[in-house]
């Protein structure tokens, strides 16, 4: 079965530190893998979304950025965070043909900057 | 830009059942309408998937009428554990390759 892993699941950071979030896919290949922010009391906003190893589209022009070194693995990245960072951040998966594959999720990773 | 449209929050009682409808004016042709539940702290949870007319798993039903202009989501006597937010998911005609959540509706079961 497929199962997906998000770490660390709650992170601190000062402002101006960088960020590294990782994500990793098990039981499929080639899926197509999501960043999600999700602020709180708020619904999720789409970050990147990737359909292959280094091919990264972003939705929201921001302080952040997303690689794919390997078909299973999605990285967050920043260089300098901001006080705006910090929220929920949910990776996801999907099968190829994401159009008509639910996508799944994984639990998440808390983001607190101070 | 089109987006789904939910209603922000539902109150409703243990036992009851409980229906909440997503518009999506906009949808594609070959697009299906998923729906989540999300918990405090965790990421959203798959619920139900369909594309038209009717679905029933062993949580919920989704019934969708023939425009497909919108969909609404049964669950059964709720619980208190049903408590969540519920987020209607569709491909939207002019969004190219993305998924865009609808606005969530809170859902709260009362005893």
């Amino acid at each position: 079965s497929q199962t997906i892993h998000q770490w660390p699941a709650t992170l601190v950071q000062p402002v101006g530190s960088p960020l590294s979030l990782e994500c990793t896919v098990e039981g499929t290949s080639n899926p197509n893998l999501y960043w999600y922010r999700q602020a709180a009391g708020r619904g999720l906003q789409l970050l990147f979304y990737s359909v292959g190893i280094g091919q990264i589209s972003s939705e929201v022009p921001q302080n952040l950025s997303a690689s794919r070194p390997q078909d299973r693995q999605f990285i967050l990245s920043s260089k300098k965070l901001l006080l705006s960072d910090s929220g929920f951040y949910l990776c996801a998966w999907s099968g190829r043909d994401h159009s008509n594959q639910p996508q799944h999720f994984g639990d998440g990773t808390r983001l607190s900057i101070l | 830009l089109a987006k789904t449209t939910q209603p922000i929050s539902m109150d409703s009682y243990e036992g009851q059942e409980v229906n909440i409808t997503c518009s999506h004016n906009n949808i594609a042709t070959n697009d299906y309408i998923t729906w989540y539940q999300q918990f405090p702290s965790q990421g959203p949870r798959f619920i139900i998937q369909g594309y038209k007319t009717k679905v029933t798993n062993e949580v919920a039903s989704l019934f969708i009428p023939a425009d497909r202009k919108s969909s609404t989501l049964s669950l059964p006597r709720v619980s208190l554990s049903d408590t969540a937010v519920y987020y209607c998911l569709v491909r939207l005609e002019d969004s190219s390759y993305k998924l865009i959540f609808g606005s969530g509706t809170r859902l709260l079961v009362r005893p």
